[in-house]
């Protein structure tokens, strides 16, 4: 267990609807992490959260998708008008930072999304 | 951006043999270089990391490299057992007081053979 949960584990849906991943690390961590990870390939990085600031995004995420962390505790990511390009698994990484800058990231479980 | 490149995309031991993935990353600026070990179905998971202030570093069997200079590192698996076969991803960042998204490779299936 590394400290994170995310919900839910799967979710199949049809190219054009809305779907909504949601990460609850399970205690306080500063920064909070959304990556994607398509089959054969290692996660790439989307977005990350430092408290509830969105701090940066990268340019796979279209502006139909959106991430907020609204409390600094859990985060949420939404993709809009779900494309069959979405399908993959979504995974939310939390790490802690400390007083010498460590840099471990622990991923949760992650949401496998199919878009039919 | 950076760029990390990960060989070979595939690599099958023997049982008790040794193991070696090798990455190379692109940004000089980069100084945390984690690898990441991900089962079927499972979520990677971090089996070791280094930083550019040292040149190697060991965990019982797991062993990594670092060379600043030529800008590769590499991960050392000795004595392979059938629970060492899944993907490794190796990764790079750059640490910084806020930024610190992961670049990944495009991973290493290790198969460990009876």
């Amino acid at each position: 267990d590394t400290g994170v949960s995310q919900d839910p584990r799967h979710k199949i849906t049809k190219r054009g609807q809305n779907v909504t991943f949601r990460c609850d690390p399970i205690s306080e961590h500063n920064r909070l992490y959304w990556y994607r990870q398509t089959l054969g390939q290692g996660p790439e990085f989307l977005t990350y959260f430092q408290n509830e600031a969105q701090l940066e995004k990268s340019r796979l995420l279209s502006d139909r998708f959106s991430a907020e962390r609204p409390k600094g505790s859990f985060s949420t990511l939404e993709i809009q008008r779900t494309e069959q390009g979405d399908s993959a698994m979504y995974l939310c990484a939390i790490q802690t930072s400390g007083p010498r800058g460590r840099n471990e990231q622990f991923f949760g479980p992650g949401t496998r999304l199919t878009v039919l | 951006g950076e760029n990390v490149e990960q060989h070979p995309s595939t690599l099958s031991v023997q049982e008790g043999d040794s193991a070696v993935i090798k990455c190379t990353y692109s940004d000089s600026a980069s100084n945390y270089f984690p690898w990441y070990k991900q089962e079927l179905g499972k979520r990677p998971q971090l089996i070791i990391d280094i930083r550019s202030n040292v040149g190697e570093k060991k965990d019982q069997r797991i062993a990594v490299t670092l060379n600043k200079t030529a800008k590769h590192f590499s991960l050392h698996i000795t004595e392979t057992q059938p629970e060492d076969s899944a993907v490794y991803f190796c990764a790079a960042s750059q640490e910084t007081g806020t930024a610190s998204k992961l670049t990944f490779g495009t991973g290493t299936r290790l198969q460990v053979t009876l």
